[in-house]
């Protein structure tokens, strides 16, 4: 069952407008969230995380957002750019950092 | 500082062979996650190291899979025998001791069962 969703599987935007990217949880006991990206044949690398205690975290074009009696997420990139094109996965963990849950991710194409 | 690095980079193997995964962490990184994604699907957590010691193994699916980690540094990831279903690529991703949340993943290696 999965913990971690992201419901949407691609999104297309235009160079310099939002992006903006969705994840949801189930766990309650999740007290940290984090966004990675993925370019092909690479692994996963961090790019911006949250904790439970704040409900905004800014890093440059990046923001992410966290809704926490909807469980919800989401990653703000403004303005978009074509380089930022890659899958982003959404994951979280509970305060021991035992375990890791990402979400299927998401495919971003920014458009020139 | 090198990366995390993964051999082999990719595996095509026969149903009910055997396969051995190999991770190397970043020097000093305590903890050693190993995941596997199915294609299209999620990120699977699989187990989670400090060190030489298994701190949870509750994602690795069932006995055919045997991870270690001697000495506190490279690990190894061995199927066997291998399934159509363990095809994947696996990866994995190392952080500081404490740090959990900071993890650096490797390129990740393919496995094809045929």
């Amino acid at each position: 069952d999965q913990q971690v969703k992201q419901n949407s599987p691609s999104l297309s935007v235009q160079e310099g407008r939002i992006s903006i990217l969705n994840c949801d949880y189930t766990n309650s006991m999740f007290d940290y969230f984090l966004w990675y990206k993925k370019y092909p044949a690479e692994g996963p690398t961090f790019l911006i995380s949250i904790s439970s205690i704040k409900d905004k975290n800014e890093d440059g074009r990046f923001t992410v957002f966290l809704n926490k009696s909807a469980k919800h997420l989401s990653l703000h990139i403004v303005p978009s750019q074509p380089g930022d094109s890659a899958v982003y996965f959404c994951a979280a963990s509970d305060s021991t950092g035992n375990q890791f849950y990402f979400g299927t991710g998401t495919s971003l194409t920014v458009i020139p | 500082e090198a990366g995390v690095t993964q051999f082999p980079s990719h595996s095509v193997i026969e149903k009910g062979q055997t396969v051995t995964l190999r991770c190397d962490p970043i020097s000093g990184h305590d903890n050693l996650y190993w995941y596997r994604r199915v294609m299209g699907k999620e990120i699977k957590f699989l187990l989670h190291f400090v060190k030489e010691s298994k701190q949870d193994e509750s994602g690795m699916p069932n006995n055919r899979f045997l991870a270690e980690r001697t000495g506190g540094t490279y690990s190894t990831l061995k199927v066997q025998p291998a399934e159509l279903e363990d095809s994947g690529v696996y990866f994995c991703a190392s952080s500081q001791f404490g740090r959990y949340n900071e993890q650096f993943f490797g390129p990740g290696t393919r496995l094809t069962v045929l």
